[in-house]
């Protein structure tokens, strides 16, 4: 059975602190893993797919990084609208089939001015 | 990116009755939508598969004649959750496939 673990559960920082946050996943073919960015009351936003270890991606202030076993979202420099829960999912490789998510349980990000 | 909408975004109804949430992908079509549920503080968990045209795939633990789904058109499912209890009170989202996962904005339903 597909499993995402991410950690911390939790992390506040100061702005212009930089730190990273870990998805740790195990899946039996790995198809595309995914970070998304949820703010309150509001649906996930898609950021990066991630589809081979040894790839990286990058968007403004964050960077995704892929290997073998695990994903980590680096965030530099963050700006407290950064704020937000970061969500990490795994997608399977199905030969039929829907191509279901696993999310993991999110970190909560918080960037104090 | 993709968009996909929802509606109603926040829904108040009394235990017993039923409720239809919308979701509809506005500039793709989606032969393939998911619908997640999510408690407070904690993150998604897949209720099922929509696929246009045919039946929809539950989750294991989720009661298919409760949460009925419609998967009428490419750009339309909709979720019944019938004879609602507070218990299914929570934060129903749905998705739509394109190259990735395009989630909606949410919906908010209190049973009470």
């Amino acid at each position: 059975e597909d499993q995402v673990t991410q950690s911390p559960e939790a992390l506040r920082l100061q702005e212009g602190e930089s730190s990273s946050l870990n998805c740790s996943y195990t899946v039996s073919g790995l198809r595309g893993l995914f970070w998304y960015r949820q703010d309150p009351g509001k649906g996930p936003e898609f950021l990066f797919t991630l589809y081979s270890a040894g790839e990286e991606k990058e968007k403004e202030r964050l960077k995704a990084t892929l290997t073998k076993k695990e994903s980590f979202l680096h965030i530099t420099a963050p700006k407290p609208e950064d704020s937000a829960t970061y969500l990490c999912a795994v997608q399977e490789w199905r030969v039929q089939g829907a191509q279901k998510l696993v999310f993991g349980q999110g970190t909560r990000l918080t960037i104090n001015p | 990116g993709a968009v996909v909408s929802q509606h109603p975004s926040w829904v108040i109804c009394k235990s017993g009755t039923s409720v239809k949430i919308e979701c509809r992908s506005l500039d793709f079509q989606a032969t393939t939508m998911f619908w997640y549920r999510q408690f407070p503080k904690q993150s998604l968990m897949l209720m099922a598969t929509s696929n246009e045209g045919s039946k929809a795939t539950y989750e294991q633990g989720v009661e298919k004649d409760k949460f009925l789904i419609n998967h009428a058109s490419l750009t339309l499912s909709t979720l019944t959750v019938t004879s609602a209890h507070p218990e299914d009170s929570s934060f129903y989202i749905c998705s739509g496939t394109r190259a990735e996962q395009y989630f909606g904005p949410g919906t908010r339903l209190t049973v009470t």
